[in-house]
């Protein structure tokens, strides 16, 4: 099952502009993960956020999580045209195994 | 170099056929895992595996199986009762102690039936 949604489904911007995704989920949550693909690649891990965060910042990454509504978002500022790629956010439920609940993704495409 | 390895890149396959797929981890993880990913998809958890010789099955474990019996390796064969096995197949692993760890991820196979 596929506890995350994630909106928009594609988003298209020029580089230098600010690109946000926002990801919704369904139960309670120990933390969230947010997670990159490149075409035909595995995922790279980019940044966890626990369920007592509230902001998480990391390069030009920054993470809100709002437990209370069941959302994050992952804003990129400043994009760039190697920041094209697909963006996954994953849900842990924290029952003392990981298993990762992940969303169904973000396509971003940033044109030079 | 630590990380996660996974063989081949490509496999096509026969209808009725069983295939495995590698993947192999050096990052010294108890934990291991398979998804399957399908186009303009998420990840769906197949198996998953918390130390040697222990797996449970994921969301969708139907037609596939799996062992573990080296901490190094966890394969996974795609068996001829799983009816639509053409997808990408994306292995991970973690640390199994812990509650606020990444998961790695290998590079893929990405598997065509034929």
């Amino acid at each position: 099952s596929q506890q995350g949604e994630e909106d928009p489904q594609a988003l298209s911007i020029q580089e230098g502009e600010n690109a946000t995704m926002n990801c919704s989920y369904k139960t309670s949550i120990n933390n969230l993960q947010w997670y990159r693909q490149n075409s035909g690649r595995g995922l790279v891990h980019l940044i966890l956020i626990r369920s007592n965060e509230r902001e998480k910042h990391s390069g030009r990454l920054r993470v809100t999580l709002d437990t209370s509504k069941k959302s994050s978002s992952l804003l990129i500022t400043a994009s760039r045209a190697a920041d094209t790629a697909s963006y996954f956010c994953a849900t842990d439920a924290g029952t003392g195994f990981q298993k990762l609940v992940f969303g169904t993704g973000t396509r971003l495409l940033v044109s030079p | 170099d630590g990380g996660i390895t996974q063989s081949p890149k490509y496999l096509f396959r026969k209808e009725g056929q069983n295939v495995t797929l590698s993947c192999e981890q050096n990052l010294n993880h108890d934990a291991m895992y398979w998804y399957r990913q399908d186009p303009g998809q998420g990840l769906r958890l197949i198996y998953y595996s918390q130390i040697v010789n222990d797996f449970q099955k994921g969301d969708i474990a139907e037609g596939y199986s799996v062992s573990r019996e080296k901490k190094e390796s966890f394969p996974l064969t795609v068996t001829s009762a799983q009816k639509n096995p053409t997808a990408f197949y994306l292995c991970a692993s973690t640390l199994r102690v812990g509650l606020y760890n990444e998961q790695f991820f290998g590079p893929g196979t990405r598997l065509t039936v034929l």
